[in-house]
């Protein structure tokens, strides 16, 4: 089945050492999002990727970064994760831009100790 | 700046009863999606409502849209526990392709 993957799917690093997450998607879409969310809050959108073109939204601390390497594969990096930081990471797709519907992974809740 | 909102942020309801959440939205758009999430997991896609009048059915949810009142309304007909959960309206920004989340309604249905 096509799909959205994402790993790991609990991820715990210590205050200021850089984590990567990792997204893959099967559905050969054309945008992919990372959104955090934190216990019992919307999901904030980071950024996106329309094919390479890398969009980040205005309100997303420098400390997090993101790669697409091919059409497949997605990451976040947190550079020096805080406290803060701590939330469930979530990855989307969506066939194009305008408004499509977006198709979410199951998640990475990471945790900083 | 688009803004959501949805009421009630919670909502505790009986098995067999009905009730409907409400999805004001700030500023013109002609997509709106409702999404449900169980605790710990991931967002579930329920309904795309693509156009003003649009109404969407599934099981003891129904879904529709008014454009011109910016208005979304996700009622529930003879609540059951399964369907306990948190339910998220999102709405696309115009121009810009992305969505904005509403808070968020945690339901809780008990016997």
């Amino acid at each position: 089945d096509a799909m959205v993957i994402q790993n790991p799917r609990y991820q715990v690093t210590q205050f200021g050492k850089p984590v990567t997450l990792s997204c893959s998607q099967t559905l050969n879409h054309n945008v992919m999002y990372w959104y955090q969310q934190k216990s019992s809050q919307a999901p904030k959108l980071l950024f996106h990727y329309y094919d390479k073109d890398f969009n980040n939204e205005a309100d997303t601390p420098d400390n997090f970064q993101s790669r697409r390497p091919n059409t497949s594969f997605c990451f976040l990096d947190i550079r020096s994760p805080g406290l803060g930081d701590a939330a469930m990471y979530l990855c989307a797709t969506s066939l194009q831009r305008g408004g499509y519907e977006q198709y979410f992974g199951p998640g990475t809740r990471l945790t900083v100790t | 700046e688009l803004k959501v909102e949805q009421n009630p942020l919670f909502l505790s309801m009986q098995e067999g009863k009905n009730y409907t959440i409400y999805c004001n939205y700030s500023t013109t758009s002609d997509r709106l999606y409702w999404y449900r999430q169980d605790p710990g997991k991931s967002l579930e896609s329920l309904f795309v409502l693509l156009s003003n009048g649009a109404v969407k059915q599934e099981g003891r949810l129904m879904a529709s849209l008014d454009t011109k009142a910016r208005l979304s309304t996700l009622h529930i007909t003879a609540a059951v526990h399964d369907l306990s959960a948190t339910y998220f309206c999102a709405v696309v920004n115009s121009g810009y392709s992305t969505l904005t989340f509403g808070k968020g309604t945690m339901l809780l249905v008990s016997p």
